[in-house]
């Protein structure tokens, strides 16, 4: 069972450079976030999709877009990343909003 | 603002010791969760605790919930090795905009 398939794993961007990381789940779940974890602060939610068709700020959205392009993918966009968006950026989704959230296994993103 | 918090955030103990991981948290809420990372991996869902004086038991975890409280605890019976990870709790609050805030976690280091 593959459950949440997030692309790339890996990206080194330089500052000013956009990029698009993708995430694709199979579970027929309503909802979606993407989170971004740093070192000692936990996880951090940036946008969430409650259910296909809307999408809502979460604590960190400065320096995001997301698309909800169906029911199974939600696209995080950075449009001119900064050093500061360097992080471990995690998607997740849920059955229902704030259920019991499965993660992705990451994406590691350095910007220099 | 729901504020989460764990204490303590490190833990370094030896096999055979017992101890509890505390998330207290700010606002009311219904629900609560606690999930494992491994170092570089993804967090994986543990326990699901729905209900004041909810108890879930797998192996040498055991999670409880007090609503009243706003308090949650894991206690870990006679540790051993592989339970080395970082435990994160995630509360559910927030009415029509309803989302998980999660703690900053516990490095759990378990020592032989």
């Amino acid at each position: 069972n593959a459950g949440v398939t997030q692309t790339p794993k890996f990206q080194v961007l330089k500052t000013g450079q956009s990029m698009t990381l993708q995430c694709a789940q199979d579970m027929n779940h309503n909802s979606m976030y993407w989170y971004r974890q740093d070192p000692g602060m936990g996880l951090r939610l940036i946008y969430y999709s409650a259910s296909e068709g809307t999408t809502d700020k979460g604590e960190v959205p400065n320096g995001y877009n997301v698309s909800r392009l169906n029911k199974r993918e939600f696209s995080l966009r950075l449009e001119s990343a900064a050093p500061s968006q360097t992080s471990v950026y995690f998607c997740a989704s849920s059955p229902l909003l704030g259920t019991e959230a499965f993660f992705g296994q990451g994406t590691r993103l350095t910007v220099v | 603002e729901l504020k989460v918090e764990q204490n303590p955030l490190f833990l370094s103990m030896q096999e055979g010791k017992n101890y509890t991981i505390y998330c207290n948290y700010s606002t009311t809420s219904d629900r609560l969760y606690w999930y494992r990372q491994d170092p570089g991996k993804s967090l994986e869902s543990l326990f699901v605790l729905l209900s004041n004086g909810a108890v879930k038991q797998e192996g040498r975890l055991m999670a409880s919930l007090d609503t009243k409280a706003r308090l949650s605890t894991l206690h870990i019976t006679a540790a051993v090795h592989d339970l080395s990870a970082t435990y994160f709790c995630a509360v559910g609050s927030g009415g029509s905009n309803y989302k998980l805030t999660f703690g900053k976690g516990t490095l759990l280091t378990v020592n032989p």
